[in-house]
């Protein structure tokens, strides 16, 4: 992999689901990998900075977890709210840092 | 209040003006980096500073240009050399880290130039 990709592109869940989404990315040459949730009209905000494979990280409802050799990291959400509704944004660590283009996600009430 | 703040909100050019997006923060924070996105798009690295009076190319910097006279300001002038500025511009900031410890970056809240 060369790039960062995450999947899916888009997910409509109902509230009170749980949920995840995927962030691949080049195994080699590991930095970081960072999670950012971007709400609309309003500027993305950091979840998580991961460093070591294995890393897992919580933080209330929301988790990731991360493997550095095989290149992904994984984002759940527990029992998803309408609030919850954002684009979840990973990205590699580091200067010359690559996004990947989001998984836009939408709580039903 | 620390944060980020970029100025203006919209803006919009004729073809062939070269114009300026403002980025300033008061976090002292280091580092300081401009992103573009476009429709479909995750952002893509435009340019980044470490220091003052240094920066560095990102993956898409042709057409554009940057300058970092002070620590709290990071301007970016998207000039007519650029093919397609219509997009959304954002600006973050962060800490430096050492080896093996990386800082999650803050964004200002973006600037979206229209070119016409």
């Amino acid at each position: 992999i060369l790039n960062v990709e995450q999947s899916p592109q888009s997910l409509h869940v109902q509230e009170g689901d749980s949920t995840n989404f995927t962030c691949s990315f080049p195994s080699s040459n590991f930095y970081a990998l960072h999670w950012y949730r971007w709400e609309t009209a309003k500027s993305p905000e950091a979840l998580f900075v991961m460093t070591l494979n294995g890393d897992e990280k919580k933080k209330g409802r929301i988790s990731a977890t991360l493997n550095t050799k095989e290149g992904y990291s994984y984002l759940y959400i527990k029992g998803s709210q309408p609030e919850d509704s954002a684009t979840y944004l990973c990205k590699t660590g580091g200067f010359k840092t690559i996004f990947g283009a989001g998984t836009r996600l939408f709580v039903k009430a | 209040d620390g944060g980020i703040t970029q100025s203006p909100k919209y803006l919009f050019r004729k073809e062939g003006q070269n114009v300026t997006l403002s980025c300033e923060q008061n976090l002292n924070h280091d580092a300081m980096y401009w992103y573009r996105q476009d429709p479909g798009q995750g952002l893509r690295l435009i340019y980044y500073s470490q220091i003052v009076n240094d920066f560095q190319k990102g993956d898409i910097a042709e057409g554009y240009s940057v300058s970092r006279e002070k620590k709290e300001s990071f301007p970016l002038t998207v000039t007519s050399a650029q093919k397609n500025p219509t997009a959304f511009y954002l600006c973050a900031s962060s800490k430096i880290g050492g080896r093996g410890v990386s800082y999650e970056q803050y964004f200002g809240p973006g600037t979206r130039l229209t070119v016409t």
